[in-house]
């Protein structure tokens, strides 16, 4: 019965490889997100869709493209991987009006670009 | 600009020791909402409480506490009998809205260690 779930959860791959991390959430939410934690464990929202729409985008190069094929799934490609894309990739979702629009988190995708 | 200062970096505490870790905010929005994660070593985040910007109550959950203060923009949190299971990375967050969303501005982060 997990909330949010991520696949994979390791990603080891070479630079200018695409790659894709999907993120599924059974907690009946509307709205999803990515957020990125760097080496230094600091976290930034990257994107965030409500309703299959892309509501929040923050600077993020173009090679990163979130799809959400439906309320329940918010998946994220990258193009081209580079160096600096390694880190922790998280994946949360909430409900738009109730708990206070607590966001819960899947376990991350522990992305290594060699 | 909304933003979360969590000026301890790491902290190291003996079991059973209390230990509060520190957390100020700033926001422009009138209604906000205020929340600490906890990532353990294994690496999750998991959600350990919300707080409404119009609820100064101050909260107890077992050994966990907080203390809410609007007029100091400050959210701290305490471990009462800390214990070596707290040791985990805890980070404190405001809610900023755009548009129909909401994001989280993390602080930096606390690393808490607790040795036996």
């Amino acid at each position: 019965d997990t909330a949010v779930s991520q696949t994979p959860k390791y990603l080891v791959t070479q630079m200018g490889n695409d790659k894709s991390i999907k993120c599924e959430q059974n907690l009946g939410h509307d709205t999803m997100y990515w957020y990125k934690q760097d080496s230094k464990k600091f976290l930034k929202i990257m994107f965030s869709y409500n309703n299959k729409e892309l509501i929040i985008n923050e600077t993020v190069p173009n090679r990163f493209s979130p799809k959400s094929p439906d309320k329940a799934h918010l998946n994220l490609h990258i193009n081209s991987l580079e160096l600096g894309d390694s880190a922790v990739y998280f994946c949360a979702s909430s409900h738009p009006l109730r708990q206070g629009k607590t966001q819960y988190f899947g376990p991350g995708t522990r992305l290594l670009v060699l | 600009a909304q933003k979360v200062t969590q000026a301890q970096t790491e902290i190291s505490v003996v079991e059973k020791e209390d230990v509060t870790l520190d957390c100020v905010y700033e926001t422009r929005d009138t209604t906000y909402y205020l929340f600490w994660y906890k990532q353990p070593p294994s690496g999750e985040l998991v959600f350990l409480i919300r707080r409404n910007s119009f609820d100064e109550q101050n909260e107890i959950s077992g050994r966990y506490s907080w203390n809410f203060q609007k007029s100091t923009s400050s959210f701290n949190f305490t471990i009462t009998a800390s214990q070596v299971v707290d040791s985990a990375v805890y980070f404190c967050a405001l809610s900023e809205r755009e548009d129909s969303s909401y994001k989280l501005i993390f602080g930096s982060g606390t690393r808490l260690l607790v040795r036996p």
